[in-house]
């Protein structure tokens, strides 16, 4: 059983569409991240959720929204993709917070925009 | 935020104990400090974490400075499945951030 699952695994687009990625965890953790991976391998935090509630919204422009129906998901919707969007998107999720915790990601999403 | 910085690279031959540090000097009181590790196409899974003391579990070995502002993962012997790249990570207290450094791309050679 997958702790931390991601569809779709690959994403295609074309600049200026309207995608989602899901996100869900059988952890039964309370909080979940997206990250973003550019090129360069640099992971970039997104967003947290802590039981649904946002809690972090990491200097991303409005375009990215994250929704959150339960504990379980954590999705992403991307407005008006641009290239620049292009990326491995993870997401992943911890049982507390407090620092100890150790976060389970999934395996990603990679996202090319063209 | 506190962050980490990492050498870019590291090589190592197998069976023999690899030492990768972290600098973290911006690091404060209440900062757990982190490893994970990529291997290719997949998700950063966990290593290690470490307030102050030393710790030990079956991937690994973390070091702590005294003064906590530098850390090593060891791995006492390694095998070609660690070849990946190991980031070095904070996550302070009281909050839900896990602020990944940039990483050390580990290669491992028969």
């Amino acid at each position: 059983d997958t702790a931390v699952s991601q569809t779709p695994k690959y994403l295609v687009t074309q600049m200026g569409n309207d995608k989602s990625i899901k996100c869900e965890q059988n952890l039964g953790h309370d909080t979940m991240y997206w990250y973003k991976q550019d090129s360069k391998k640099f992971l970039k935090i997104m967003f947290s959720y802590n039981n649904k509630e946002l809690i972090i919204n990491e200097t991303v422009p409005n375009r990215f929204s994250p929704k959150s129906p339960d504990k379980a998901h954590l999705n992403l919707h991307i407005n008006s993709l641009e290239l620049g969007d292009s990326a491995v998107y993870f997401c992943a999720s911890r049982s507390f917070t407090g620092g100890e915790a150790e976060a389970f990601f999934g395996q990603g999403t990679r996202l090319t925009v063209v | 935020d506190a962050k980490t910085t990492q050498p870019n690279s590291m090589e190592s031959n197998e069976e023999e104990p690899v030492h990768l540090p972290c600098n973290h000097s911006t690091i404060s009181g209440t900062d757990y400090i982190h490893w994970y590790r990529q291997l290719p196409s997949q998700g950063p899974e966990y290593v290690i974490h470490g307030l102050t003391s030393n710790v030990n579990n079956r991937m690994a070995s973390l070091a702590i400075a005294e003064d906590r502002k530098s850390s090593t993962l060891i791995l006492h012997r390694a095998t070609l499945r660690d070849a990946a790249v190991y980031y070095c990570t904070l996550s302070p207290y009281g909050t839900d951030k896990l602020i990944f450094g940039t990483g050390t791309r580990l290669q491992v050679f028969p």
